[in-house]
């Protein structure tokens, strides 16, 4: 069945660093792929999502490029914030009798100090 | 916009007990998910109705867990009896369709002792 490994956390920087979370999938079939974020005590917030090999995703400074030859797709921000600092799951969404499910990594905590 | 609504936030209760989670989806979606999250884990998917019949409840432990979703609108998911491996974050999320971008609630944090 699909699947999705994300890097093991917690990963902790600091203030301005480069952030790379690394995903990789299993899927039959030709999946969309998103990143979530769960900021402490809120719900699960769409980060940015790619449909189609080759696309890049990008929001609020973060990117992810769909790569088929890789099944990857890694989260990367150049300069991160302490604001930044919140659990991140990667997912892939395959369309199943025309219905979205999506299947989740396990999350990564990203701890990001001053 | 008012997002997915759930209640309670927290909850505790003994093994072999009962509980019931609500959830108001945003107006106006017709698909409506129940997801669990157990701690260090992605979310899984437990049930998904499309307006008040059920698309899919393969994950779905029908012996013990059942939802519904009557005029399509809220939904409400019960546990009877709870075991310990139930505590999780229970999360409600919607969508205008089955092929559009869910919005979730922000959980029920339901533990068993």
């Amino acid at each position: 069945g699909n699947s999705v490994t994300q890097m093991e956390g917690p990963v902790t920087l600091s203030e301005e660093a480069f952030l790379t979370i690394n995903c990789t999938y299993t899927a039959t079939g030709y999946p969309s792929l998103f990143w979530y974020v769960q900021y402490p005590g809120e719900g699960l917030q769409l980060l940015l999502k790619a449909t189609k090999a080759d696309d890049k995703g990008s929001n609020k400074g973060f990117e992810a490029t769909y790569r088929k030859e890789t099944t990857s797709f890694h989260l990367e921000k150049g300069s991160v914030q302490v604001s930044d600092s919140a659990v991140y799951f990667c997912a892939l969404s395959d369309r199943i009798q025309g219905a979205q499910k999506l299947v989740f990594g396990q999350g990564t905590r990203l701890t990001i100090n001053p | 916009e008012a997002g997915v609504a759930q209640s309670p936030r927290y909850k505790i209760i003994e093994k072999r007990q009962s509980v019931a989670f609500w959830c108001n989806p945003i107006s106006g979606h017709a698909t409506l998910y129940w997801y669990q999250q157990i701690l260090g884990q992605g979310p899984k998917l437990l049930i998904q109705f499309q307006n008040n019949g059920v698309v899919d409840d393969s994950q779905l432990p029908k012996d013990r867990f059942s939802a519904e979703r009557l005029k399509g609108v809220d939904s409400t998911l019960k546990i009877q009896p709870a075991k310990l491996e139930d505590s999780a974050v229970y999360l409600c999320a919607s969508s205008l369709d089955r092929i559009y971008e869910q919005y979730f609630g922000p959980g029920t944090r339901l533990t068993v002792t």
